[in-house]
């Protein structure tokens, strides 16, 4: 079955304090991993896609990376505005379908 | 240029009634997908639908859950006889046809039974 894991649940940061977000995944056939921005009470916001091992993405203070067994989500130098849940999610298999399976999140808390 | 559009964003529904959450993609999307977020719990998949087609429905519970996505109109996910485990955030997301891998998802409905 897959699955995706993310860790660790919460981070609190200090501004300025560079972290990573882990996520773990199993998966039959991996077309994508994607990563998202959640604020309170809005819908996720699309930050990356990645597709094989090795690739990266980056984006501001955001850069995604991916192994084979999982991706992780560095934030350099974080500012408050950063502070959001960040989810993580894969597409797998054949076929026409667009399901995509979340992990839990992280939830990121940028103090200034 | 208008993104995902949910409506309500708030629908309190007592046990037993119907609930119906409204969903138009983004102008030029005809793939629509819902996603369901229970406290606690992660974005779990629905269904996915095209223009008067179900493409895939192996997220939707087998009783009371149906979905639309008519020619013409926003697409529908219906929830018949309410129950109080049914409350939860309803998200929408959309895609072209060219760019599925990206989704854009609205706000979301706030259910919540009473």
């Amino acid at each position: 079955e897959d699955q995706v894991t993310q860790s660790p649940e919460a981070l609190r940061l200090q501004e300025g304090e560079s972290s990573s977000l882990n996520c773990s995944y199993t998966v039959s056939g991996l077309r994508g991993l994607f990563w998202y921005r959640q604020d309170p009470g809005k819908g996720p916001e699309f930050l990356f896609t990645l597709y094989s091992a090795g690739e990266e993405k980056e984006k501001e203070r955001l850069k995604a990376t991916l192994t084979k067994k999982e991706s992780f989500l560095h934030i350099t130098a974080p500012k408050p505005e950063d502070s959001a849940t960040y989810l993580c999610a894969v597409r797998s298999g054949s076929g026409n379908t667009g399901k995509l399976i979340f992990g839990q999140g992280t939830t990121l808390q940028v103090k200034p | 240029n208008a993104g995902v559009m949910q409506n309500p964003r708030h629908l309190v529904r007592r046990r037993g009634q119907e609930a119906r959450l409204r969903c138009s993609p983004m102008k030029g999307h005809s793939h629509v997908y819902w996603y369901r977020q229970l406290p606690e719990e992660g974005l779990k998949f629905m269904v996915y639908l095209q223009k008067e087609n179900i493409i895939d429905e192996s997220g939707m519970p087998k009783e009371r859950f149906s979905a639309e996505f008519p020619k013409e109109g926003p697409s529908i996910l219906r929830i018949q006889q309410v129950v109080r485990g049914d409350s939860a955030a309803y998200f929408c997301a959309s895609s072209s046809r060219d760019s599925r891998e990206k989704l854009f998802f609205g706000s979301g409905t706030q259910l919540s039974v009473l």
